[in-house]
């Protein structure tokens, strides 16, 4: 397996634009988790699925972040309206029940 | 109230010089505790996991131990390329909630 997929890899957009992240999960893992990274933060957890159904969407910070999950190989995490302050890494990580979570590689989002 | 505390934030050690990072949790139901290993530019790469106190898992220089409130990731001569960010994480239903980390620098 390639491993969990994340694009785009780097992502700058102008403040007000919708911005879409795409994750495609490791075949056969029944839960998928975003995250999102900044220094001043650390790995926040903003929302995680099990069967293709969100569970806990309690780290989404605002209304301008929504997540979906229509299969089991792909997953978005859109925020519309962008701002300056959602600049951050966004990770996607899968697993299978309760065994280790596997990353992908991450999208660097910069909104100016 | 933060779930997961890891200790110290940064920690620089000379080649050879043996430490240990702490990793204190709150969760009354831990399902799981794992540790990460974070370089720049990347994913969080798994370590290790650990399910019950009195827990022990070794990878090379790695030894991580688990207690009823905390976990140690011990690291034993180190080498330049064990400079890292080291995370760890607690499952207390489905989720993974992880600490802020701590940055670990080995010099040569």
């Amino acid at each position: 397996d390639a491993g969990v997929i994340q694009s785009p890899r780097h992502e700058v957009t102008e403040m007000g634009q919708e911005v879409t992240l795409r994750c495609k999960p490791i075949s056969g893992h029944n839960s998928l988790f975003w995250y999102r990274q900044t220094m001043m933060r650390g790995l926040e957890l903003l929302i995680y699925f099990n069967n293709n159904v969100p569970i806990d969407d309690s780290g989404m910070p605002e209304d301008r972040f929504s997540a979906k999950m229509p299969n089991a190989s792909f997953s978005t995490l859109k925020i519309q309206p962008s701002e300056p302050r959602d600049s951050a890494v966004y990770f996607c990580a899968s697993r299978d029940s309760n065994t280790e979570a596997f990353f992908g590689q991450g999208t660097r989002l910069t909104v100016v | 109230e933060d779930q997961v505390t890891q200790s110290p934030e940064a920690l620089r050690l000379q080649e050879g010089e043996s430490s240990s990072l702490n990793c204190s949790y709150t969760v009354s139901g831990l399902r799981g505790l794992f540790w990460y290993r974070q370089d720049p530019g990347k994913g969080p790469e798994f370590l290790f996991t650990l399910y019950s106190a009195g827990e022990e898992k070794e990878k090379e220089r790695l030894k991580a131990t688990l207690t009823k409130k905390e976990s140690f990731l011990h690291i034993t001569a180190p080498k330049p390329e064990d400079s890292a960010t080291y995370l760890c994480a607690v499952q207390e239903n489905n989720d993974m909630r992880f600490g802020a980390g701590t940055r670990l620098t080995v010099k040569p």
